[in-house]
C-alpha cells in the first residue's frame, strides 16, 4: 500500500518569500512521485514529477522538488512566491512497477496563501 | 500537453434524477481513465478505474450500481450518477493516460472537473 502525508493543510507566505510545501510518502515499492496544483473549481495541473531519474526535479512556474529516499520525502519549493501561486497543492504517489494503469494516491492537500 | 475535457462543468439536478458526466481525451487515446471525487477542501478520492471495452473497477466502498461507468471508446468515458441524492453533491474529476506513449511514467492528464449539486 502507498500513502502520502502533507504536513500543513494551510501555508501562508509573503510575496517574494520562499515557498516550502512538505510531502512524505510511504511505499513498499519504488515510487513515482508527483506534485499537482489546483485552482478553484478547476482540475489538476501537473507541476513536476519524479520517475527515478534525477532526484532534483524542476517543474513549471519555477517550482522544484527533491526526492530524498532516506527521508521518504518529496518537498516542493519555490525561491520566490508570486501572488499567482496561491492555490491548492497536492502531492501524489504511484507504483513505478505497476505499468501503464497505475493509480495515483493523493495527499490531503496544502492550501498556499500568498500575501503582499 | 495532452487535453482532457469534462462536460458539463456545472450541473444542478433534483433528487432522484440521474446525471451523466462525460470525460473526453481530445488529442490522444486513453485505454484507461480514472474517476475521482473531491469533497470541499479535501483531497481526491479514487472512485473507479474505467477500462475501454470492459467493466470498470471500483474502489472499496463505491457503489457500482450508483455510479455507472461506461468507457465505450478510446476517447470517451462517462460517469452516470443514478438516482442522485444531496449527499452525492461533489466535485467529480476524471483523468486519463495517453495510451500511445511508450514507457509510461504514471503521469495523468486531468479534466477540469464537474461540480454536481443535487437539490
Amino acid at each position: 500500500a502507498q500513502s502520502v502525508t502533507q504536513l500543513g493543510s494551510h501555508v501562508s507566505v509573503s510575496e517574494g518569500a520562499l515557498v516550502l510545501l512538505r510531502c512524505n510518502y510511504s511505499s513498499s515499492v519504488p515510487p513515482y512521485l508527483f506534485w499537482y496544483v489546483q485552482y478553484p473549481n478547476q482540475g489538476l495541473q501537473l507541476l513536476l514529477k519524479y520517475t527515478s531519474a534525477a532526484t532534483l526535479v524542476k517543474g513549471i512556474n519555477g517550482f522544484e522538488a527533491e526526492f530524498k529516499k532516506s527521508e521518504t520525502s518529496f518537498h516542493l519549493t519555490k525561491p520566490s512566491a508570486h501572488m499567482s501561486d496561491a492555490a491548492e497543492y497536492f502531492c501524489a504517489v504511484s507504483d513505478a512497477s505497476a505499468g501503464t494503469a497505475s493509480k495515483l494516491t493523493f495527499g490531503t492537500g496544502t492550501r498556499l496563501q500568498v500575501t503582499l | 500537453g495532452a487535453v482532457v475535457s469534462q462536460h458539463p462543468s456545472w450541473v444542478i439536478c433534483k433528487s432522484g434524477t440521474s446525471v451523466k458526466i462525460e470525460c473526453r481525451s481530445l488529442d490522444f487515446q486513453a485505454t484507461t481513465m480514472f474517476w475521482y471525487r473531491q469533497f470541499p477542501k479535501q483531497s481526491l478520492m479514487l472512485m473507479a478505474t474505467s477500462n475501454e471495452g470492459s467493466k470498470a473497477t471500483y474502489e472499496q466502498g463505491v457503489e457500482k450500481d450508483k455510479f455507472l461507468i461506461n468507457h465505450a471508446s478510446l476517447t470517451l468515458s462517462t460517469l452516470t450518477v443514478t438516482s442522485a441524492h444531496p449527499e452525492d453533491s461533489s466535485f467529480y474529476i476524471c483523468s486519463a493516460r495517453d495510451s500511445g506513449r511508450a514507457g509510461s511514467t504514471g503521469e495523468l492528464f486531468f479534466g477540469e472537473g464537474s461540480r454536481l449539486t443535487v437539490l
